[in-house]
């Protein structure tokens, strides 16, 4: 079955304490992305991955990290994580053609 | 820079009645264009997508959504609404290019009452 896989679903975590969202996927897709949801703003991406080792900044990429070391995973990090990061995060992949998105279930990040 | 914008923040249905949910675009050329679904505390589904041809598109659940060059807009019907399609509804655009982006609306919550 495909899918986009997500892990954990449900952090409650403190400032400062690093911590790493993982992403999954098993369609072979070349294109992942990070997303943020918040009331009233809709998702806004946080990065993105064209291929392997190419990686660049979304709409909000401040106080985020990524990498992509292999095709199937692409994991956000926060470092130094801020109350303002308490949000819903979806890891989300894509074809190149057709172009549409595949979204992971979701994880709901709290930082105290 | 492109947009999306769905006017209605929040919109109320009875049971049995139709829906139209409104969603306009801001952009030059044809674009890409979905509508998500996404119910209380899931994720998001992919209701229907647009990448061209006929303009007027199927989708799950009985909703279709019609694409209007003219009036830049994509907007959601369903003719007879059920209470288990109460969620929140948010319009897409793909952004061309390789950024991979989708560029959102900021979501319509559907309320149905009985």
């Amino acid at each position: 079955e495909a899918q986009v896989t997500q892990n954990p679903r449900y952090l409650i975590t403190v400032t400062g304490k690093k911590l790493t969202v993982t992403c999954s996927q098993n369609m072979n897709h070349e294109y992942m992305s990070w997303y943020r949801q918040d009331p009233g703003l809709g998702l806004r991406q946080i990065y993105y991955s064209m291929n392997v080792e190419v990686t660049d900044k979304g709409d909000v990429p401040e106080g985020y990290k990524v990498s992509r070391k292999e095709k199937r995973n692409f994991p956000l990090i926060l470092e130094s994580p801020s109350p303002n990061q308490t949000s819903l995060y979806f890891c989300a992949t894509r074809e190149t053609i057709p172009r549409e998105q595949f979204f992971g279930p979701g994880t709901r990040l709290t930082v105290l | 820079a492109q947009s999306v914008t769905q006017p209605d923040i929040h919109i109320t249905v009875s049971e049995g009645a139709s829906l139209e949910l409104r969603c306009n675009y801001s952009y030059g050329a044809t674009p890409y264009l979905f509508w998500y679904v996404q119910s209380p505390g899931q994720g998001l589904q992919l209701l229907l997508k647009y990448f061209s041809g006929d303009t007027l598109v199927q989708g799950i659940k009985g909703f279709e959504a019609e694409f209007k060059r003219s009036q830049s807009s994509f907007n959601l019907r369903k003719p007879s609404v059920h209470w288990s399609d109460a969620a929140e509804y948010f319009c897409a655009v793909d952004e061309p290019g390789n950024t991979g982006k989708l560029i959102f609306g900021q979501g319509t919550t559907l309320q149905v009452k009985p």
